[in-house]
């Protein structure tokens, strides 16, 4: 149990689906974030929200839409995606200080077909 | 803007060997720096963290030493066993975000 909760943890979707990816925290923390996980490249930050409100959007395409209607719940909204979308998605949560370790979910493996 | 940089994997090691991880990092002002670790099938889970320079992160019979002067903060063990096998990412934390490394992947051998 990490005390961050993603589901599903596999989807498989057609390019012309749309889908949602979960995330919820039990830790109590204020902060949460969206990582996308490929394979041989750097972890990216997509998206973060402080108090439920997003502070960071990382030049992610609009066919991502993220959704915090409260600082324990998360959600990824996919739409149109392409095949290049294909990855691991990691939700995070933390405190909002600097010196705070941020704490993962174990991830949606996301398939575009 | 930050940066992380981590040795290349993979790394291959027999058990009982001592192990060391490279990391250095570019960034202003004064970061946390952490390591994490990712086991297959995973997330991440944060294994140490240091706050200011000079700190020693330690847990697991892993360390790691902020060393400011070098600007890096090496993953060191002294004896892995096979459950070690894993991904292991250098970070920094300045002011809000987040800044990983690319990852190692460490075998462990017996």
């Amino acid at each position: 149990e990490t005390g961050v909760t993603q589901t599903p943890r596999h989807l498989v979707m057609g390019m012309t689906n749309k889908k949602s990816l979960k995330c919820e925290q039990h830790l109590g923390h204020n902060a949460m974030y969206w990582y996308k996980q490929s394979a041989k490249k750097p972890l990216e930050l997509m998206f973060v929200y402080n108090f439920k409100e997003q502070t960071e959007n990382n030049s992610v395409p609009s066919r991502f839409s993220p959704e915090c209607p409260n600082s324990s719940h998360l959600f990824l909204h996919l739409h149109t995606l392409q095949p290049e979308d294909s990855a691991l998605y990691l939700c995070a949560s933390s405190q909002a200080d600097f010196n705070s370790p941020l704490h993962f979910g174990n991830g949606t493996r996301l398939t575009v077909t | 803007g930050d940066s992380v940089t981590q040795m290349e994997g993979p790394v291959t090691l027999s058990e009982e060997a001592f192990l060391t991880i490279n990391c250095t990092y570019t960034a202003t002002g004064y970061p946390s720096l952490f390591w994490y670790v990712q086991y297959p099938g995973e997330g991440l889970q944060l294994l140490l963290k240091a706050t200011k320079a000079d700190d020693k992160g330690s847990n697991k019979g892993f360390e790691a030493t902020y060393r400011k002067e070098t600007t890096s903060f090496h993953l060191e063990k002294g004896s892995v066993q096979v459950s070690d096998s894993a991904v292991y990412f250098c970070a920094l934390r300045g002011n809000e975000k987040l800044t990983f490394g690319t990852g190692t992947r460490l075998t462990i051998i017996p």
